[in-house]
């Protein structure tokens, strides 16, 4: 398997600009993860989906971000409008089972520049 | 909330030598624990995990202790390689949850 694969790898943008990441998780797993790193803040788990159901979306930041998995094999998340603060590394990830949560295999990530 | 901490931020070492990485952890009832490694422009890898009812557990030329005592947990890098050269992080995870809190990690220097 290729792995997790996340579209784009960089992506700089203005201010007021949408913004939509993808994400293809490894056939076979049932969780996604969308995660974002900075230096501040580290690693912020911001939504995670179980057999394409958004689960728990509490560290979504507010209503600009939003995120879809229409079926098992692609995920988005999107931002509108972005904003400079939004800028980070946005990581997806996914993952098997329930009892293997803790495991998770990370995509290469998207770096966020928002001018 | 969970609270997930390292000690230091970075580490250097000599290649050839042991590294030790640290982390606390601040939920009793964290009961798994993982050890992510993070190279430049990459997302974290898995390298090894342990479970509560552990103390120890050994991969190829790591080691993870755990001290559920002291809520403190590390990560033992053998005969440490430029390769080995990353940041790395802890995750906690507690019964019922199975979402890791990561630590901000440590970066990993190995000077050759």
């Amino acid at each position: 398997d290729a792995g997790v694969i996340q579209s784009p790898r960089h992506e700089v943008t203005e201010m007021g600009q949408e913004v939509t990441l993808r994400c293809k998780p490894i056939s076979g797993h049932d969780y996604l993860f969308w995660y974002r790193q900075t230096m501040m803040r580290g690693l912020e788990l911001l939504i995670y989906f179980n057999n394409n159901v958004p689960i728990d979306d509490s560290g979504m930041p507010e209503d600009r971000f939003s995120a879809k998995m229409p079926n098992a094999s692609f995920s988005t998340l999107k931002i509108q409008p972005s904003e400079p603060r939004d800028s980070a590394v946005y990581f997806c990830a996914s993952s098997r089972m329930r009892s293997d949560l803790g495991i998770q295999y990370f995509g290469a990530g998207t770096r966020l520049s928002v001018l | 909330g969970e609270s997930v901490g390292l000690h230091l931020p970075t580490l250097s070492v000599q290649e050839g030598d042991n590294s030790i990485i640290n982390c606390a952890y601040s939920n009793s009832a964290s009961d798994y624990f993982i050890w992510y490694k993070q190279e430049s422009g990459k997302g974290p890898q898995f390298i090894i995990d342990i479970r509560s009812n552990m103390d120890k557990r050994q991969g190829q030329r790591v080691t993870v202790l755990l001290n559920k005592t002291v809520k403190h947990l590390s990560l033992q890098i053998a005969a440490t390689q430029p390769g080995d050269s990353a940041v790395y992080f802890c995750a906690a995870l507690k019964g019922g949850s199975y979402i890791p809190t990561f630590g901000r990690g440590t970066s990993l220097i190995v000077h050759p």
